[in-house]
């Protein structure tokens, strides 16, 4: 069975400060997905990561994918209070499989 | 493109009601996932098809739950009877030839959700 797992599940961060969100998922995957979710809202794709060594950025935001680890990696840098969210990583093999999501709160 | 809709946006019901989700695609996308989410399981695959067609159902909880496409442009999702534990966020959404490995936009588009609550 395929699991998904990301760490940490919470993460409380003061704005300016730099962190990372690690989602290490069990079976060989060809792509991986970040999404975000506002309170009481969707889902919002963020990134789509879909070969080793993969990068991408937008903003504070930088993913990365390293698929002989099974691992992906989203970096915020110098944090403000509109990235408070939830984050989710996902993968496609087979089903598409959610990690149980990151709350993160950015405070002053 | 208004994206993925979904309806009811919120449904309140009673215990052993019949409810019905509704769910409208993408026009052109042919992977559409039904999910629901809850504080305590998070995000679930019930189930998702690909071209109409049902490819797993193995999150589909138990035979009080069934999901139909009958053509590319809506789903349902049906609950019957409907239980209190039943109650949480269920999510469509759809995506333009998921996994294939050429295609680099594969992700999927989430509808609103409906946020059911069986009382």
């Amino acid at each position: 069975e395929l699991k998904v797992e990301q760490n940490p599940l919470f993460l409380s961060m003061q704005e300016g400060k730099n962190y990372t969100i690690y989602c290490n998922y069990s079976t060989t995957s060809d792509r991986l997905y970040w999404y975000r979710q506002d309170p009481g809202k969707s889902l919002e794709s963020l990134f789509v990561l879909l070969s080793n060594g993969a990068v991408k950025q937008e903003g504070r935001l930088m993913a990365s994918l390293d698929t002989k680890a099974r691992l992906s990696t989203l970096h915020i840098t110098a944090a403000v209070h509109d990235l408070s969210a939830t984050y989710f990583c996902a993968t496609s093999y087979g089903k598409l499989t959610f990690g149980q999501g990151t709350i993160l709160t950015v405070h002053p | 493109d208004a994206g993925v809709i979904q309806s009811p946006r919120h449904e309140v019901t009673e215990m052993g009601q019949e409810v019905t989700l509704r769910c409208k695609p993408i026009s052109g996308h042919d992977y559409l996932f039904w999910y629901r989410q809850t504080m305590m399981r998070g995000l679930e695959l019930l189930i998702y098809f690909n071209n109409n067609v049902p490819i797993d159902d193995s999150g589909m909880p138990e035979d009080r739950f069934s999901a139909k496409m009958p053509n590319a442009s809506f789903s349902t999702l049906k609950i019957q009877p409907s239980e209190p534990r039943d109650s949480a966020v269920y999510f469509c959404a759809s995506s333009l030839a998921y996994g294939r490995a050429d295609l680099m936009n594969t992700e999927a588009f989430f509808g609103q959700g409906t946020r059911l609550t069986v009382v």
